[in-house]
Parts: C-alpha cells; structure tokens; sequence
C-alpha cells in the first residue's frame, strides 16, 4: 500500500524546536518530489516547503525561512522537517506530501504540532 | 490572506450542481495548472482533480473542471451527501517558487 505516515509533534514552548518526520512506503520514493504543508486551526492549508528528489532544490514558505529546514534520507525512505525557533502561529496540523508532478497526490494522516507555554 | 482567491462557502441539496471558483494570477493560474483537494472533517487531504480538468482514479465523473485566464471553477453535479467537505484550489506560483493555495471552500449539503 502506498502510504505517508507523519511523527513527532507535540506540545512545544515558543522559541523551543521540533523535529518532525514522514516515512514512505509502497513506491520508490526517492524518484518524487515531497512536500510540507500545513493546516491551522479553523483556516485553510499552507504549504510550508518543498524538497526535490536529490536534494539539490529545496524551497520555504517565507513565513517559516530561516527557521524550518527540510531533509530526505532516500535510502530509508524518510522526509523531515526540522522547525526552530518556534511560534504560537506554527501551531497547525501538519501533513507531508507526494509530488507525483500530477498534484500532491498521496498525503499523510497529519500530525499535530502545538506551540504554547 | 490566500495567495489564491474562493469563496468561504457554498451549499446546496442533494442532486443539485453546485460550482465553486478560484481566482488567481499570471504567476500561478495564469501559466500552471490548477489542482483540486478535498479535505474531510477529520481526514487528511485528498487529491479532487489534477491538470485543471483531469479526475484521479476513483474520483466518480460528477466533479468536473475548467479553468479561463487566471480562474478556475470546480463543478460537483448530482450532489450528495459525503461531498460536505473543504475543497481547496492549488497552483504553483513560478514567483514564489512554491505551492499556492486557496483559502478553503466549506461546502455544504443541505
């Protein structure tokens, strides 16, 4: 079965950091782009950033650069988003994605970050 | 603010068709394609419709699209009770180098 499965967030204290993680299974995932998109509370998705397939372009939404960076480990099928420097306003649900370069077309459950003190 | 433009909400009762538009510009609709997601209370995304008009497997032929210069509509004809979802327009805007969404269209069936 092809499927994304999001881990690692939590509640965090503004300016503290998190590490979140995605693990592929069912397809070659070193061959697809892969994605960051986030969902706040009550409002709308948000992409937050982009890896392409050997690392060599990545990309942030500009209200996360210079705070969150994003990694893939190909060869155990892994995709991370290390976020630093926290805010109340990161507080979302947040899905890591497929880029079949036909939409994102497969997306993880989600995971729930929480910034708060 | 949403890069892409839709309106919060939109309803109707079952079997009816029901439209929802998305508006944008020359650095995202304008020269991409537009893609269509449906999110569930509860679910994770899912991908609608790809390519402005192309349905995924699956995807049953009541929803449809179209897309003019920089707008995009979605069409859900015969509507029924399981579309009451949040339906978000996407494109990739060559300015910012990323994926620009809408801000979300609560559609409800009566």
């Amino acid at each position: 079965e092809v499927q994304l499965v999001e881990s690692g967030g939590g509640l965090v204290q503004p300016g503290r950091a998190l590490r979140l993680s995605c693990v592929a299974s069912g397809f070659t995932f070193s061959s697809y782009r892969m994605t960051w998109v986030r969902r706040v509370p009550g409002e709308g998705l948000v992409w937050v950033s982009y890896i392409n397939t050997d690392v060599t372009s990545t990309n942030y939404a500009d209200s996360v650069k210079g705070r969150f960076t994003i990694s893939r480990d190909n060869a155990k099928n892994m995709l991370y988003l290390q976020m630093n420097s926290l805010r109340a306003e990161d507080t979302a649900v947040y899905y890591c994605a497929r880029d079949s370069g036909n939409g994102l077309d497969i997306w993880g459950q989600g995971t729930m970050v929480t910034v708060s003190s | 603010q949403s890069v892409l433009t839709q309106p919060p909400a939109a309803s109707g009762t079952p079997g009816q068709r029901v439209t929802i538009s998305c508006s944008g510009s020359t650095s995202n609709i304008g020269r991409q394609t537009v893609d269509w997601y449906q999110q569930s209370p509860g679910a994770a995304p899912k991908l609608l419709m790809y390519g402005n008009t192309q349905r995924p497997s699956g995807v049953p032929d009541r929803f449809s699209g179209s897309k003019s210069g920089t707008s995009v509509s979605l069409a859900i004809s015969g509507l029924q009770p399981e579309d009451e979802a949040d339906y978000y327009c996407a494109a990739w805007d060559v300015s910012l180098n990323g994926w620009v969404f809408g801000g979300g269209t609560k559609l409800t069936v009566l």
